[in-house]
């Protein structure tokens, strides 16, 4: 079956753009996540959605970055007025139950943006 | 808080070599500790987990064994494969909430 897929692959914006990332998570899956990797770093947990209930958003660095779930399934991250610091790899992951990060994720391929 | 650090890369080995990468954490609670694999090209993927003291995951000829006494999850294989060359990330989560805490990684080059 298809796995979590993300879009855009690839991001490049100026300086003070909004970008909006997208996750379409794997098909009934409960549990999503948002991850933030620095090149040469392990992925940084940003947020996690259970349903469209956004359970933990103590990752997300300032109030520039917003995410949701509305319907339970697709997922935005929405990174307004950008600055070169938001420079990353930009991960999302999903799980089939709700039983926390013991579970197993499954990972997308990842938006790299690169903010000019 | 959490932390997990694991031994620095990149490692390069000739095939059928055996493989340790050393990996140590620091959490309160009884964490649950994974193994995950970026393959070149690809996303992440888990490779093996424990989820309590003295369990063992293996998965594709790799080990780890959590060990609470020395706080550490070392990932072994004892004869490694071209198609190994990856990079690997110890990770663990807290069981009380909604976190996974990686390391940076470590960098692995087989060669044939």
């Amino acid at each position: 079956g298809a796995g979590v897929s993300q879009s855009p692959r690839y991001k490049v914006t100026k300086r003070g753009q909004d970008v909006a990332l997208r996750c379409d998570p794997i098909s009934g899956h409960v549990s999503l996540y948002w991850y933030r990797q620095a090149l040469g770093q392990g992925p940084e947990f940003l947020t996690y959605f259970n349903y469209e209930a956004q359970q933990d958003k103590s990752g997300l660095p300032n109030d520039r970055f917003s995410a949701e779930r509305p319907e339970g399934s697709i997922s935005t991250l929405t990174i307004q007025r950008t600055e070169q610091r938001d420079s990353a790899m930009y991960r999302c992951a999903s799980s089939l139950g709700a039983s926390g990060p013991q579970e197993t994720q499954y990972f997308g391929p990842g938006t790299r943006l690169l903010v000019l | 808080g959490n932390s997990v650090t694991q031994m620095e890369g990149p490692v390069t080995l000739s095939e059928e070599a055996f493989l340790t990468i050393n990996c140590t954490y620091t959490a309160t609670g009884y964490p649950s500790l994974f193994w995950y694999v970026q393959y070149p090209g690809e996303g992440l993927q888990l490779l093996l987990k424990a989820t309590k003291a003295d369990d063992k995951g293996s998965n594709k000829g790799f080990e780890a064994t959590y060990r609470k006494e020395t706080t550490s999850f070392h990932l072994e294989k004892g004869s490694v494969q071209v198609s190994d060359s990856a990079v690997y990330f110890c990770a663990l989560s807290d069981n009380g909430g909604f976190k996974t805490i990686f390391g940076a990684g470590t960098r692995l080059f087989v060669k044939a």
